[in-house]
Order: C-alpha cells, then structure tokens, then sequence
C-alpha cells in the first residue's frame, strides 16, 4: 500500500539555521499538508497546498516558513531562520482528489538548539 | 473560530470493559468529523470519518450537532486498542484538519 515518507526522521539544527524537511506525498494525491506538534501539544495545521500553490495557511506559518513542490514527487517546507520554538514534530499529509482522507508520513523530530 | 475539545487525557480501563473517548467540537457550519489513531512508533492513521457511518476494529462514533459532540465508543476494549487518539474537524472547503489535543487509551489486561 503506497504510503506517505518524509525526510529526515530527526534533524537537529542551531538556532538561525535554516533547514528544509522533505515529504514524498503518495503519488496521485493532489492536496498535500503540513502540520507541527510541539512535545505535550496538540497537532496543528501550518499549510496546505494544491494546484501548485498555497490554498490555506495558519497563523503559525509566517514569513520564516515557505513550501515548495521543485518536482513532481517531492514537497518541502523550509524554516528559514529557525529559532527554538520551532522544535517538534513536523507531520506532512496528502489526500486525493475528492477523497477525505489525509495520509500521514511519519514524521520528521527538528530539534533546534 | 473552530476548536475539537478532548478533555482526558489519559483513559485507562481493563481489557473487556468498555470504551468512551470524549469529543466535543465547536464550529458554525456543517463539520466534518474523524477519529485519528496514533500506536505506539506508529503514524497517524484514521479510523472512522461521521459521513461514512462505519465500525472499524469495533468503534463506532455519532455525530450529535445537539451536543456537538463525536464521542468514540467500543463495547469491548482489547489490550490492542493502547494508543493515542485524536478527535478532528474539517469542513469541506477549508481541508485543513483541526485536531484535539488527544487521549491516550491504556488498556489493561
């Protein structure tokens, strides 16, 4: 069953680095996510993207964060500067066209010190 | 704003006895409910969505918009069903998924 990978599966970074966390979305699906759980914190939505570009984006995605899809498989989000509460779990989602469902890749720990 | 309350934390029951996981969810407009389950170094998969009306591993859950709530239930909890669970709400136009803060699910034998 195809499934959701993401790259690396810890990266551990100096605060003002920039780092670029990688997601390969199942290969059909048109709609592709981005979410973060900080330690002991709830999940939460950062962006979404479709049709090659950004459709929807929370207030935690600000001008530090940017998404990209360079190429027909692979899909990016780079913290530009990153500071200390950048540190957690960095989940990225796809889903098909007209489907509810969101697949999850598992996930990439930053931890930034 | 839309916001998926899950009060417990923790819920720990022994092995056969039975299951409620609490949701309640707050938005304007027609939500779009789900259960996500997390075991343990595993990743986030769904369980059951409201619009389909369906039972997976045993659980079921009703939408009540009376309530607002989307409780998740089981008859019997197996030692299997340990994890963390996760209440969400989308609406068809927006996709992105609000989450609830979780509840982790220990059964005992």
């Amino acid at each position: 069953e195809p499934e959701v990978t993401q790259t690396p599966s810890h990266q551990v970074t100096q605060m003002g680095q920039e780092v670029i966390l990688r997601c390969v979305p199942i290969s059909n699906h048109l709609y592709f996510y981005w979410y973060r759980q900080i330690l002991g914190q709830k999940v939460e939505f950062l962006v979404s993207f479709y049709n090659n570009e950004i459709s929807e984006k929370s207030e935690i995605f600000d001008d530090q964060f940017s998404v990209e899809r360079p190429d027909g498989s692979n899909f990016t989000l780079k913290i530009r500067s990153t500071k200390l509460e950048d540190s957690a779990m960095y989940f990225c989602a796809s889903k098909s066209q007209g489907g509810n469902e969101q697949y999850f890749g598992p996930g990439t720990r930053l931890t930034v010190t | 704003a839309q916001r998926v309350t899950q009060p417990e934390k923790l819920l720990s029951v022994f092995k056969g006895a039975p299951v409620e996981l609490k949701c309640n969810y707050s938005y304007s407009g027609s939500p779009e409910l789900f259960w996500y389950v997390q075991y343990s170094r595993q990743r986030l998969q769904l369980l059951l969505r409201h619009i389909s009306r369906e039972s997976i591993k045993g659980f079921t859950a009703d939408l009540n918009k009376g309530e607002t709530s989307f409780h998740l239930k089981k008859p019997f909890a197996q030692e299997e069903d340990s994890a963390m669970y996760y209440c969400a709400l989308t609406n068809t136009g927006r996709r992105a998924l609000t989450f609830g803060s979780g509840t982790r699910l220990q059964v005992q034998p």
